[in-house]
């Protein structure tokens, strides 16, 4: 049971190139969010998505796309990167409200990307 | 909107204290709240859930306590050790809304040998 797991590690963009951050749970969640870490900041939320085929907008969601085709995996996707997305992503999982104990979002090891 | 506030930004203290990490919100309608440890260029890792119907969790060395009325949360590390050095994070999920999590800045505990 590896849990939520991102890829890449580390990433070095251009300004106005694109690309997407991987993330996958083996948790069977049907809640997924991305958040993103500036230095100092508390974590803010991106977007989320509470099933296979449906997602919405967070906090901070200009510049980003995602989809969730999968319960297992749900992309994010950077179309033209600015400095201002200079981060780190985390990914996380969660069951749906109103499991108790079950509410706990498991995160992933985080994406630190640079824009440059 | 949720504020979550956490003092102090930063502690150090000898092997061996006790110590508390404050955490307080804005708005008293939280489903539950979550404490997190994070150490240096790596992920979060859940140490606590603390339901609002709950008023403390515990586990190990680690106690949470919940006041939702007064928007204050607690966590409390007992015979602190070198190994407890990181960030720790409070967030707050409200009752309405989109699930997420509302974080704090994190408190960076350095505990020294």
């Amino acid at each position: 049971n590896a849990g939520v797991t991102q890829t890449p590690k580390f990433r070095i963009l251009k300004i106005g190139q694109s690309m997407t951050l991987q993330c996958t749970q083996d948790m069977n969640h049907n809640y997924m969010y991305w958040y993103r870490q500036d230095p100092g900041m508390g974590l803010k939320l991106i977007y989320y998505s509470v099933g296979a085929g449906i997602t919405d907008k967070g906090e901070v969601p200009n510049g980003y796309n995602v989809s969730r085709s999968t319960t297992e995996d749900f992309p994010l996707r950077l179309e033209l990167a600015a400095p201002s997305q200079t981060s780190v992503y985390f990914c996380a999982s969660s069951y749906s409200p109103g499991q108790g104990a079950h509410d706990e979002q498991f995160f992933g090891p985080g994406t630190r990307l640079t824009v440059l | 909107k949720q504020e979550v506030t956490q003092i102090p930004a930063a502690l150090s203290v000898p092997e061996g204290e006790n110590l508390v990490l404050n955490c307080s919100f804005t708005d008293s309608a939280i489903y539950n709240l979550q404490w997190f440890r994070q150490d240096p260029g790596k992920g979060l890792t859940s140490l606590l859930l603390i339901q609002s119907s709950q008023r403390e969790q515990t586990s190990g060395r680690l106690n949470a306590s919940l006041d939702k009325s007064s928007g204050r949360s607690t966590l409390y590390i007992a015979a602190s050790q070198p190994g407890d050095s990181a960030t720790y994070l409070c967030a707050v999920r409200l009752l309405t809304g989109a699930n997420n999590l509302f974080f704090g800045t994190g408190t960076r505990l350095t505990v020294i040998p």
